[in-house]
């Protein structure tokens, strides 16, 4: 069975780091896209970045430059390290598997609320 | 404002049809496969309609999708009131190098 379970959520001050943890399982992270994908308090889906299953990565546009993707394929973990982060950050963060198109986002983990806040 | 357009919200009696629409571009819709997900409130997504039109394992035949040219759109028939959720489409932008999707369409079965 595919789980994803997110860690690593909190209430972090404007200009602080965090960095989010997804434990994966019932499936080999390196042979899969994996994303993120975050949801602000009563709005919709907006997908924040991707590692590929050769080790690409790619990012939307409103965190490329501050946020980092990664895998630890022996742990099957993915992780984003958030830096600089700003109350517009404040979301529910999703892991997923896929990446959209012909990546289909088919499994999701519950999220991992992250409040940046004064 | 998201990069693909849905209507907000979309209501219909049990028993019957809705269809939700989702518009795009050349560089998303029009250039790859169209997801669709369900979410109830303080709930993660869960994906309904994969490649266009087919449905995953669990997904009973009353959802839909269809694509054509730059927009795709969602069918659900036989409407329950457990269908009541909001609904968002996604895909790939090969201009913007991200995954996009809609604003997102809350369902309400009257």
């Amino acid at each position: 069975e595919v789980q994803l379970v997110e860690t690593g959520g909190g209430l972090i001050q404007p200009g602080g780091s965090l960095r989010l943890s997804c434990a994966a399982s019932g499936f080999t992270v390196s042979s899969n896209y994996m994303s993120w994908v975050r949801q602000a308090p009563g709005k919709g889906l907006e997908w924040v970045a991707l590692v590929s299953s050769g080790g690409n990565t790619k990012y939307a546009d409103s965190v490329k430059g501050r946020f980092t993707i990664s895998r630890d394929n022996s742990k099957s973990t993915l992780y984003l390290q958030m830096n600089s982060l700003t109350p517009e950050d404040t979301a529910l963060y999703y892991c997923a598997r896929g990446a959209g198109g012909r990546h289909p986002l088919d499994y999701w983990g519950q999220g991992t609320l992250v409040t940046v806040s004064s | 404002q998201s990069v693909l357009t849905q209507p907000p919200s979309v209501s219909a009696a049990p028993g019957q049809k809705v269809t939700i629409s989702c518009s795009g571009s050349s560089s998303n819709i029009g250039n790859d496969y169209v997801s669709w997900f369900q979410q109830f409130p303080g709930t993660a997504p869960k994906l309904l309609i994969y490649e266009n039109n087919k449905r995953p394992s669990g997904i009973p035949d009353r959802f839909s999708g269809s694509k054509s040219d730059t927009s795709a759109t969602l069918g659900i028939t036989g409407l329950q009131t457990g269908d009541e959720a909001d609904y968002y489409c996604g895909t790939w932008d090969n201009s913007l190098n991200a995954g996009v999707f809609g604003g997102g369409t809350k369902l309400t079965v009257l």
